[in-house]
């Protein structure tokens, strides 16, 4: 069975503290993203990768950053968390591939809470 | 990127076909209609997508209008784990990420 699985379901965080989220992909897939989820705003795309080392900014990438250093490992950084990105974070994991077969697995979600 | 519109809400008795609605007016010929679903306190997982063509897959039927302006996601037979919130997504043309843009969904409601 395909498994995204992230660190933690839950984490409680202060203010300037630096936050690392981990996921971790069983498939081989070489895409994976990162997406945060807000009530009333959706999800919406912090960062992707498209292969070890390669990384391209989604649509909200301010205040993170991103490491993909193997393939089957995508950590997302808050180098200062705020209180503003508390949050659920979701990692997803993709084949790549034209033609949109690229079905999206989805890990179970962190959720950030910054004091 | 092409725009989808969804009800926010929609109600289905258990046992019965849940259709939901979506609408992409703007879609473009190279682009696909994905079809995402979240369980509560759940990652979203994928239903079913298409181009043109209808498609059918263990889970539900996708029906594509012939002028892919619009299609609906059916649920032949809904049960109480169905109720979720479902994404109709049109995949925007982004070479090899498959970048996903996820709208607010509709949130369906199966009842007894």
């Amino acid at each position: 069975d395909v498994k995204v699985t992230q660190s933690s379901r839950y984490l409680v965080k202060r203010t300037g503290e630096k936050v690392f989220l981990e996921c971790v992909q069983d498939m081989d897939h070489e895409n994976m993203f990162w997406y945060r989820q807000d009530p009333g705003l959706g999800l919406r795309l912090i960062y992707f990768s498209y292969d070890v080392k390669m990384k391209e900014k989604g649509d909200i990438p301010e205040g993170y950053s991103v490491s993909r250093e193997k393939k089957e490992r995508f950590s997302l950084i808050l180098e200062s968390a705020s209180t503003n990105q508390t949050s659920m974070y979701l990692c997803a994991s993709s084949l790549p591939g034209q033609g949109g077969s690229n079905e999206q697995f989805f890990g179970p979600g962190t959720r950030l809470t910054v004091l | 990127d092409a725009k989808t519109t969804q009800p926010t809400s929609m109600d289905c008795a258990e046992g019965r076909a849940a259709n939901l609605p979506c609408n992409h007016s703007t879609i473009s010929g190279n682009e696909y209609v994905y079809w995402y679903r979240q369980i509560h306190s759940q990652g979203p997982q994928y239903i079913i997508h298409g181009l043109k063509n209808n498609e059918t897959n263990e889970m539900a039927s996708l029906i594509i209008t012939e002028d892919r302006k619009s299609s609906t996601l059916i649920l032949p037979h809904a049960t109480l784990r169905d109720t979720a919130v479902y994404y109709c997504i049109v995949r925007p043309f982004s070479g090899n990420t498959g970048k996903l843009i996820f709208g607010q969904g509709t949130t369906l409601q199966v009842k007894p």
